[in-house]
């Protein structure tokens, strides 16, 4: 079964320091896809970023940043010069290759920027 | 406007009563998905649906109820209520990937959500 750990529930920065949010997952699968979304206070469920079990590139964009390491299975998040509407919950999910698309999420990381 | 919508936005019912929730896409998408997201669990997913008139169990079926007899729509219903079907309900949809010589698995695109109190 695909599963998904996101350990901090609750971060708190100061406006423009950086913050990192963690994501461990567990699979059984060769292929497969990793994911983050954002949910601001207003509850939507935005996309940010899916990438796929061979491209172990990291991205950059603007001030987010993804780094996925495969050997510790770890797709961590790293926000730069943090801003107040950068508050909101962060998930990260997982979709195998052969499960129709389905997402196992994590539960989440609360990220509440003080300016 | 192309998008996926659900209705409505907010509902009351009480224990004990069916309640239906809908959820419309513009976009032909193959798949569709309903997640339940509660305080401590994330989003778990209830029921999913790879075309019209297939439909399968996710990770907290029990309860509900799906029928997708079309393409775009993936109404929820809950049969009897009860209070711990109290949640924030989203659908979801994504595109079935197909490259030249190969598959991949697209993005969920989210609807506004459903917020649903069972007293």
């Amino acid at each position: 079964a695909q599963k998904v750990t996101q350990a901090q529930t609750e971060i708190s920065v100061v406006e423009k320091e950086d913050v990192t949010l963690d994501c461990v997952y567990e699979t059984r699968d060769t292929t497969y896809y990793l994911f983050w979304y954002k949910q601001p206070p207003s509850g939507e469920l935005v996309f940010l970023i899916r990438r796929n079990s061979f491209d172990e590139q990291n991205e950059i964009s603007g001030r987010y940043s993804w780094n996925f390491q495969k050997s510790t299975s770890s797709f961590n998040f790293t926000i730069t010069a943090s801003q107040v509407v950068d508050s909101a919950v962060y998930f990260c999910a997982l979709s195998e290759a052969e499960g129709n698309n389905r997402l196992a999420f994590g539960k989440g990381n609360q990220v509440v920027v003080i300016p | 406007d192309a998008g996926i919508t659900q209705s409505p936005r907010y509902k009351i019912t009480e224990t004990g009563r069916q309640v239906t929730l809908m959820c419309h896409q513009t976009w032909s998408h193959s798949y569709m998905f309903w997640y339940r997201q509660d305080l401590g669990h994330g989003l778990r997913l209830i029921y999913y649906s790879a075309a019209a008139d297939i439909t399968d169990k996710g990770e907290v079926p029990d309860g509900y109820v799906v029928s997708r007899s079309k393409t775009e729509n993936f109404p929820l219903t809950l049969e009897s209520a009860t209070r711990s079907q109290t949640s924030v309900y989203f659908c979801a949809s994504s595109e079935f990937g197909q490259g030249s010589s190969y598959s991949y698995n697209s993005p969920l695109h989210f609807g506004n959500g459903t917020r649903l109190t069972v007293t």
